[in-house]
């Protein structure tokens, strides 16, 4: 079984601010694939990075960040300086890549709001 | 490149109807998911296709739910007789496995209320 935990339900931060987005998730494989997606509030599901298990590096595009922690089964993501823009709800997903298996699971989300 | 298409973006209709969801994904793209969202519910994946065969159809709810994908650039998801608990937000992804590793990108969706 697999599981994407996203514990966090509701975060608000001042704009300017840095914010941290948790997702840990649970898998009996040894290889998998983790996403973040955003969902702003027009609606749609916007793709914003994936990552392979035996790929522990961190990434950054932009004011984004990833740490990824296989020791903590954790993937977080970091928005530097927090935009308006950035108000959004974001999904962790996982992909574990069992033959056949093509499904993500989702976490439930974070609602992030920027306030002005 | 256009993304993936969805039709219509916002649908009203009466208890018993029968409502028909349509989505052209991603030119090239060999996988396609249809995924339902609700507030009590979050995401749920209902059903997908590759290469135009459906592989899982756990998550379809019931036999209300039935989805088809006639040819690579189209598929439909049809509710009949429709039920006020259909409401929700239907999202049609697309994906193209190359070798292990791929993401879904996905349409608009289409806002359901059934009254």
């Amino acid at each position: 079984a697999q599981k994407v935990t996203q514990a966090q339900t509701e975060i608000s931060v001042v704009e300017k601010e840095d914010v941290t987005l948790d997702c840990v998730y649970e898998t009996r494989d040894t290889t998998y694939y983790l996403f973040w997606y955003k969902q702003p509030p027009s609606g749609e599901l916007v793709f914003l990075i994936r990552r392979n298990s035996f790929d522990e590096q961190n990434e950054i595009s932009g004011r984004y960040s990833w740490n990824f922690q296989k020791s903590t089964s954790s993937f977080n993501f970091t928005i530097t300086a927090s935009q308006v823009v950035d108000s959004a709800v974001y999904f962790c997903a996982l992909r574990s890549p069992n033959f056949g298996n093509e499904k993500l699971t989702f976490g439930t989300g974070t609602r992030l709001t920027i306030i002005p | 490149d256009a993304g993936v298409i969805q039709s219509p973006r916002h649908e009203v209709t009466e208890m018993g109807q029968e409502v028909t969801l349509r989505c052209k994904p991603i030119s090239g793209h060999d996988y396609l998911f249809w995924y339902r969202q609700t507030m009590m519910r979050g995401l749920e994946l209902l059903i997908y296709f590759n290469n135009n065969v459906p592989i899982d159809d756990s998550g379809m709810p019931e036999d209300r739910f039935s989805a088809k994908m006639p040819n690579a650039s189209f598929s439909t998801l049809k509710i009949q007789p429709s039920e006020p608990r259909d409401s929700a937000v239907y999202f049609c992804a697309s994906s193209l496995l190359k070798g292990v590793v791929y993401e879904q990108y996905f349409g608009p969706g289409t806002r359901l209320t059934v009254t």
